[in-house]
């Protein structure tokens, strides 16, 4: 079955950088793409971006343009959003999530992985 | 920019049909999706291109969309499917844009 693994849980100082990675299998992972979104506690979802699984093309929020880098690997299936100048409303679980397009509903998540700014 | 507009709370008693509601400006003019999220799990897609089910959902999920206004309609709601709901929608200027989320309660 389509599946998205993430990696653990981060604890990062302001002004630091995190890298959080999402191993895709059960599916062709150049056929599609990956968003990365993110919910702070207490607060809604937000989409920060996408990146073809076939091109490396992305498509940043423009909130995150900037701070935020998406890459692939695609020998491994394996996606991952580089966060840069963290501040402490950074912290959130961030999730990854497949789509064709960047205008793709998103289906299926990654389990999340909590990352947390604080000095 | 772009907004989507959801009521934070709807309330329903098992067995009854809750509807939750989700405005933007010209919204029947843009795919909505809408997504299931329970504490401490990952967010499921429940309806996609406005009407659609994904495999695996029970048929009492449907959707609409229409004019300014999008509704996700669960029929014969169980307790299982209390959670936040989430409208999402693709824009030109914000590229893609959530709703607040709509708690729903069955009781």
């Amino acid at each position: 079955q389509v599946q998205l693994v993430q990696s653990g849980a981060e604890v990062k100082k302001p002004g630091a950088s995190v890298k959080v990675s999402c191993k895709a299998s059960g599916y062709s992972f150049m056929s599609y793409g990956i968003s990365w979104l993110r919910q702070a506690p207490g607060q809604g979802l937000e989409w920060m971006g996408w990146i073809s699984g076939f091109t490396g093309n992305t498509n940043y929020a423009q909130k995150l343009q900037g701070r935020v880098t998406m890459t692939t690997d695609t020998s491994t299936s394996t996606a991952y959003m580089e966060l840069r100048s963290l501040r402490s409303d950074d912290t959130a679980v961030y999730y990854c999530a497949r789509g064709k397009n960047y205008d793709d509903a998103f289906d299926p998540w990654g389990q999340g992985t909590l990352v947390t700014v604080s000095s | 920019s772009y907004e989507l507009t959801q009521p934070p709370s709807v309330s329903v008693s098992p067995g009854q049909t809750a509807s939750i509601t989700c405005s933007g400006d010209k919204l029947g003019d843009k795919y909505v999706c809408w997504y299931q999220k329970k504490p401490g799990q990952s967010p499921v897609l429940v309806i996609y291109q406005d009407t659609k089910r994904p495999s695996g959902i029970p048929e009492r999920f449907s959707g609409s969309n229409s004019g300014n206004t999008a509704t996700l309609t669960i029929s014969g709601t169980q307790a299982m499917d209390e959670a936040d709901y989430y409208c999402q929608a693709w824009d030109s200027s914000t590229s893609v844009v959530f709703g607040g989320g709509t708690k729903l309660t069955v009781l």
